[in-house]
């Protein structure tokens, strides 16, 4: 079965300054990795994933995350966060065959600090 | 990009009564629809996978009297919280694999407050 840990339920950070979200996963066989962000009382906006190819993905307001199947890691990483990024990060994995669903890391709170 | 859009966004309902939840997918046809629940500052759970046509799929734990999920067609899947007790209180959370099944869109989650 596969499984996502958020080690770090808290992540306080100074306003542009950079951060590392932590995503482990545990799967036996190949995944599919997602990044989504969750604003209070709403639903999740996708930020990244990775599906195959390039290790390393981007998003359009500048995070990033690499896949790392050796250490089975898929770390999101800011060089300067904004204000505006303070909200929930959720790591989700899912197998990449047939329609099969998300499965959800705990989440971290990002709160960046002005 | 792919859209689904989940109604109602709040709802308070009085204990006993019985609460829709609708999830419809707005350019795309979803075949196979999650629902999630979130409790307060927690992760989501995967209650159920919904299939068009055919019966949902519960996870373990997850009462399928008290949830009833339909999904009769490929545009719309709702999730029915039956006899609602303020244990149901939670943020419920509908997606779906998009077009290309290249993503997972999510909608936007509705507020149950059972009173």
């Amino acid at each position: 079965a596969q499984s996502v840990t958020q080690l770090d339920s808290q992540v306080p950070v100074f306003e542009e300054a950079p951060v590392e979200l932590r995503c482990n996963y545990s799967s036996s066989v190949s995944v599919y990795l997602f990044w989504y962000v969750q604003y209070p009382n709403q639903g999740l906006q996708l930020l990244l994933k990775y599906l195959s190819g390039s290790t390393l993905v981007k998003s359009i307001n500048g995070f990033e995350a690499e896949f790392n199947k050796s250490q089975t890691s898929f770390h999101l990483r800011k060089p300067s966060v904004h204000i505006s990024d303070t909200a929930e990060y959720f790591c989700a994995v899912t197998w990449n065959s047939g329609n099969t669903p998300l499965v959800f890391g705990k989440g971290t709170r990002l709160s960046v600090i002005a | 990009g792919a859209v689904v859009s989940q109604h109602p966004s709040r709802v308070i309902c009085k204990s006993g009564t019985s609460v829709k939840i609708e999830c419809r997918s707005l350019d795309f046809q979803a075949t196979t629809m999650f629902w999630y629940r979130q409790f307060p500052k927690q992760s989501l759970m995967l209650m159920a996978t919904s299939n068009e046509g055919s019966k949902a799929t519960y996870e373990q734990g997850v009462e399928k009297d008290k949830f009833l999920i339909n999904h009769a067609s490929l545009t719309l899947s709702t999730l029915t919280v039956t006899s609602a007790h303020p244990e149901d209180s939670s943020f419920y959370i509908c997606s779906a694999r998009d077009r290309d099944a290249a993503g997972y869109t999510f909608g936007s989650g509705t507020r149950l407050t059972v009173v």
